[in-house]
């Protein structure tokens, strides 16, 4: 079975603060990604990677970054917290590159900042 | 980047109901169409897929989906309804995603 991780399920940081959120998946997938998922907007796409340092923008990256050091591990970076980044983060993974591969999805983190 | 609609945001049926949920989708090639459920405290989980072939899917649990090119879109049906099919469910086009709907099922 795949796994993906959220390294916390719940995270409450203050405005200004830099987040980190790390996600690890263990099946060897090339595709990594993150999301936010809020009521009545479903979820939106922050970030992809489809390799090691590689990285695309979604539909909403201002105010993220991310990191992929490594295949299993993508991580997302708030560099400075603000209160309309609280939500539900969900990190999803996928095999190769192409738009045809289900995404495979970890915890989620909610995320509250103050 | 593929815009994804779904019409219904929350949906509230008796058990043994039958379900479609509407999903239309704006690019007009070559889709890749899923449908996820997520239960409640649950993590994200794959209904069904359709990438070519059959337009009618079925997936787990029951379901089933019908891609109809000629108006973008890929419902989502069940026959009839149970308590435990309570969850929010996600159309995605690729790995564009719509709003979701939310629905309750009444034992």
């Amino acid at each position: 079975d795949v796994k993906v991780t959220q390294s916390s399920r719940y995270l409450v940081k203050r405005t200004g603060e830099k987040v980190f959120l790390e996600c690890v998946q263990d099946m060897d997938h090339e595709n990594m990604f993150w999301y936010r998922q809020d009521p009545g907007l479903g979820l939106r796409l922050i970030y992809f990677s489809y390799d090691v340092k590689m990285k695309e923008k979604g539909d909403i990256p201002e105010g993220y970054s991310v990191s992929r050091e490594k295949k299993e591990r993508f991580s997302l970076i708030l560099e400075s917290a603000s209160t309309n980044q609280t939500s539900m983060y969900l990190c999803a993974s996928s095999p190769w590159f192409g738009a045809y591969n289900e995404q495979f999805f970890g915890p989620g983190t909610r995320l509250t900042v103050l | 980047a593929q815009s994804v609609s779904q019409h219904n945001h929350h949906v509230i049926l008796s058990e043994a109901a039958s379900l479609e949920l509407g999903c239309n989708y704006s690019y007009g090639g070559t889709v890749n169409l899923f449908w996820y459920v997520q239960y409640p405290g649950q993590h994200l989980q794959l209904l069904l897929k359709y990438f070519s072939g059959d337009p009618l899917v079925k997936g787990i649990k029951g379901f089933e989906a019908e891609f109809i090119k000629s108006k973008f879109s890929f419902n989502l049906r069940k026959p009839s309804v149970q308590w435990s099919d309570t969850a929010e469910y996600f159309c995605a086009v690729s790995f564009y995603f719509g709003t979701g709907t939310s629905l309750t099922v009444i034992p």
